[in-house]
C-alpha cells in the first residue's frame, strides 16, 4: 500500500516560474524526505523534514508539513530546465528505515 | 550516484531464466535495500538488509531473494524470471539512525 501519493502526476512551467507538488500521505508519520530523479536514473535525496517542523529551507527549495492535514508540499522558485525531473515523496514512521514508503512521483517539465 | 553501483545497468532476458542484479557500494553503509521502480506505482521495496547477518522482506519480496556477501556487496536474484519482474530495479543504502537513502543508478530489466 502507498503513504505518499503526489499532486499533481504532471506539471510543466516556463523557465523562471515556480513549481509546487504536493504530497499526500495516510498514517502518521516520523519523517518526510522528498527526492529528484532525472529520467532513467537513481533518485537523489533534495531534503528532508520531520514530523515536528513545519517549514525547511534548502537553495531554491522550500518544504512544508502539516501533519493535521496529513499533507506535504515542495516549492521550487525561479525553475530551471535542468529541474526538469520526477520528484517524489518518501514518508518513514521511523528512523530504521524499513517502513520507508515512495510516492508515485511528480513529473515536472520545465520549458526554456 | 558513484558511490553506489549497479550492475548491469541493462539485461535483456527470457522467461524462466535465472537473472542476478548486483550492487556495490563505498560509502561504508551497514543498510542496503533493493526497490523495484514501475510507471505510476513510485519505488516499492523489495528486500532490505541492516548488516550481513539481517536480511528482512519489503512490501513486494514474492519471487525474488537476496545475498549480502559482504557489507558492501548486496546481490538481487530472480530464480525463475517472469514478463512481470520487468521493472527498473534500484539499490540504496543508508547510514543507520539516518534516513535519508543514496541510490544507484538502476538496472533496467525486461523479461520476455
Amino acid at each position: 500500500s502507498q503513504q505518499g501519493e503526489e499532486d499533481p502526476q504532471a506539471l510543466s512551467i516556463q523557465e523562471g516560474e515556480n513549481a509546487t507538488m504536493n504530497c499526500s500521505y495516510k498514517t502518521s508519520i516520523n519523517n518526510l524526505q522528498w527526492y529528484r530523479q532525472n529520467s532513467g536514473r537513481g533518485l537523489v535525496h533534495l531534503i528532508l523534514i520531520r514530523s515536528n517542523e513545519r517549514e525547511k529551507h534548502s537553495g531554491r527549495l522550500r518544504v512544508t508539513l502539516d501533519t493535521s492535514k496529513k499533507s506535504s508540499s515542495l516549492l521550487i522558485t525561479a525553475s530551471r530546465a535542468a529541474d526538469t525531473a520526477s520528484y517524489f515523496c518518501a514518508t518513514a514512521t521511523d528512523n530504521y528505515g524499513q517502513n520507508f514508503v515512495f510516492g508515485p512521483g511528480t513529473r515536472l517539465s520545465v520549458l526554456p | 550516484d558513484a558511490d553506489v553501483t549497479q550492475t548491469p545497468r541493462n539485461r535483456i532476458t527470457k522467461t524462466g531464466k535465472r537473472i542476478m542484479l548486483e550492487c556495490s557500494q563505498t560509502k561504508g553503509h551497514d543498510r542496503m535495500y533493493w526497490y523495484r521502480q514501475d510507471p505510476g506505482l513510485g519505488l516499492r521495496l523489495i528486500y532490505y538488509s541492516f548488516d550481513v547477518k539481517d536480511i528482512n522482506k519489503g512490501e513486494i519480496s514474492d519471487g525474488y531473494s537476496v545475498s549480502r556477501q559482504a557489507q558492501a556487496k548486496f546481490s538481487l536474484s530472480l530464480e525463475s524470471a517472469i514478463p512481470n519482474q520487468t521493472a527498473l530495479y534500484f539499490c540504496a543504502t543508508s547510514d543507520p539512525g539516518r534516513v535519508t537513502q543514496y541510490f544507484g543508478p538502476g538496472t533496467r530489466l525486461l523479461v520476455l
